[in-house]
C-alpha cells in the first residue's frame, strides 16, 4: 500500500524567509501524482501545487515550488518570501495513476512569525 | 463556477444517536465525490468515494455509511454514533479521480463532537 510520510509535525519561520517542508512516499508504481494541500485556520483545504511523476521538471506556483526527487521518493515544498497568510497545516498527498483515491500524510503545522 | 456546500458546520450529538451530513456540488456534472475524516494528528482518512449515482466505495469498515441519491449529492450517515466518530469531516469533489491529475476541491467541513 502507498504511504505518505511527513516527519516534521511542526515548523516556524520568520516572515519573508524561505522554508522547506519535507515529504516522502512509498510506492512501487511508476505513474502517479503528488500534491501539496494547505489548510489554514479556517479549515478550508486548498490545493497549493501538484506534480506529475512523469515530469522531470519541478512544479512551481508563484512563491511555492517543489523539489521532486523520484529516485529518493521525496517531494518537498519550498515556500519563498513567507507571508503571515501562509500559516496553516500543510498536507502532502499521493495518488496512483488512474486511481480514485488520494492518500494524505499526517500534515505539518507551519507558523509564520512577524 | 463550481461550488461545494457542506452542512452543518458544527454538530454535537450524543452517543447512540443517528447522523446525517450532507454535501452538494454545483456547476459540474457527474463529479467524483469523497468523504474524508480528519482526526487530530492523523491527517485525512478517506472514508467513502463515489464515481456515480448509487456507486459507493468504502475504504474503512465502521458504523458509517454513505449514499449518493443524486448526481451532485453525497450523504454521510450513521444509525448509532460512537465516541470514536468525533472528528472533522470533509466532503470533496473532483472532475475525475486524482489519479487523472484532477485535484480535489474541498468543502468547509463539519466538526462533529459525539458526547
Amino acid at each position: 500500500a502507498q504511504t505518505v510520510t511527513q516527519s516534521q509535525p511542526e515548523m516556524s519561520v520568520q516572515e519573508a524567509e524561505t522554508v522547506t517542508l519535507s515529504c516522502t512516499y512509498d510506492t512501487s508504481e511508476n505513474n502517479y501524482y503528488l500534491f501539496w494541500y494547505k489548510q489554514p485556520p479556517s479549515r478550508q483545504m486548498i490545493l497549493v501545487i501538484r506534480q506529475e511523476a512523469y515530469k522531470q521538471q519541478n512544479a512551481t506556483e508563484n512563491r511555492f515550488s517543489v523539489n521532486f526527487q523520484k529516485a529518493a521518493k521525496s517531494f518537498s515544498l519550498k515556500i519563498s518570501d513567507s507571508q503571515l497568510g501562509d500559516t496553516a497545516m500543510y498536507f502532502c498527498a499521493f495518488t496512483q495513476g488512474g486511481s480514485e483515491k488520494l492518500v494524505f500524510g499526517k500534515g505539518m503545522k507551519l507558523t509564520v512569525n512577524p | 463556477s463550481q461550488t461545494i456546500h457542506q452542512w452543518p458546520a458544527t454538530l454535537v450529538q450524543p452517543v447512540g444517536s443517528p447522523l446525517s451530513l450532507e454535501c452538494t456540488v454545483e456547476g459540474t456534472s457527474n463529479p467524483n465525490l469523497y468523504w474524508y475524516r480528519q482526526a487530530a494528528g492523523r491527517g485525512l482518512q478517506l472514508l467513502f468515494y463515489s464515481v456515480g449515482i448509487g456507486q459507493i466505495s468504502s475504504e474503512v469498515p465502521q458504523n458509517l455509511s454513505a449514499s449518493r441519491p443524486q448526481d451532485r449529492q453525497f450523504i454521510l450517515s450513521s444509525k448509532k454514533l460512537l465516541l470514536s466518530d468525533s472528528g472533522f469531516y470533509l466532503c470533496a469533489w473532483s472532475v475525475a479521480g486524482p489519479g487523472s491529475n484532477s485535484p480535489l476541491h474541498f468543502g468547509n467541513g463539519t466538526r462533529l463532537t459525539v458526547t
